[in-house]
């Protein structure tokens, strides 16, 4: 059974860097079957795709968060991160990590981690 | 960048009641990246539907999707009372994926 875990802090300020770690089991995150995202969710809002990342490829990226955004994984702990710089208020949102397939539908997600930009 | 439109905003049925939501794409996409996922609240995203309609792993037959060009559709034939949900649909791109902004559906 795969499953996904989110972890990192639940409060950044303003200006710093947001910083996710998604732990995943039942499944090898360097197989080159699958790309790993992360998707984020505003409180009663839609869902915004951030980027992906994929163990014999460079990762990609939302154009709209692309010079603020890195994921990197971890092939020896089976986790690949999300880097999120100079937040504001507006990225606060439930992140998510989910396994992505080839055609890209998101299969498996993690519970989500909540984090706030605030001083 | 393809825009996904998802309507109704809400949509107010009953249990045992058919639900039709439509997912619009601002031009034509391959059904081959179109998806759609159920969202409860305080839960993540379930996938339902996959290359346009084809039924996820453990997801009940009352759910259907179809569709192609611009024009996708879920279907729930019978409303049972776990599928009043927020659902989206889903595409992939020239690299991005990007997500309708989803439908209520309310009792």
């Amino acid at each position: 059974q795969v499953q996904l875990q989110e972890s990192g802090p639940g409060l950044v300020k303003p200006s710093q860097t947001l910083s996710l770690t998604c732990t995943v089991s039942g499944n090898s995150i360097s197989s080159g079957s699958y790309w790993w995202s992360w998707v984020r969710q505003p409180a009663g809002k839609g869902l915004e795709w951030i980027g992906r990342f994929y163990t014999s490829g460079s990762p990609m990226y939302n154009p709209s968060l692309k010079s603020r955004v890195t994921i990197l994984g971890d092939t020896s702990k089976n986790q690949f991160s999300l880097k999120l710089s100079s937040v504001t208020a507006a990225d606060t949102a439930v992140y998510y990590c989910a396994r992505t397939t080839v055609t890209m539908f998101l299969d498996y997600w993690g519970q989500g981690t909540l984090v706030t930009v605030s001083s | 960048e393809i825009v996904l439109t998802q309507s109704p905003g809400t949509l107010s049925l009953s249990p045992g009641e058919r639900a039709t939501l439509s997912c619009r794409a601002s031009q034509s996409v391959s059904s081959t990246y179109l998806a759609w996922y159920q969202q409860k609240p305080g839960q993540a995203p379930r996938l339902l539907i996959y290359r346009a309609s084809n039924r996820a792993t453990g997801i009940p037959d009352r759910f259907s999707g179809s569709g192609s060009g611009t024009d996708f559709t879920l279907t729930i034939s019978r409303l049972e009372p776990e599928d009043f949900a927020v659902y989206f649909c889903q595409h992939y791109g020239t690299s991005v994926i990007t997500f309708g902004q989803g439908t209520r559906l309310e009792i």
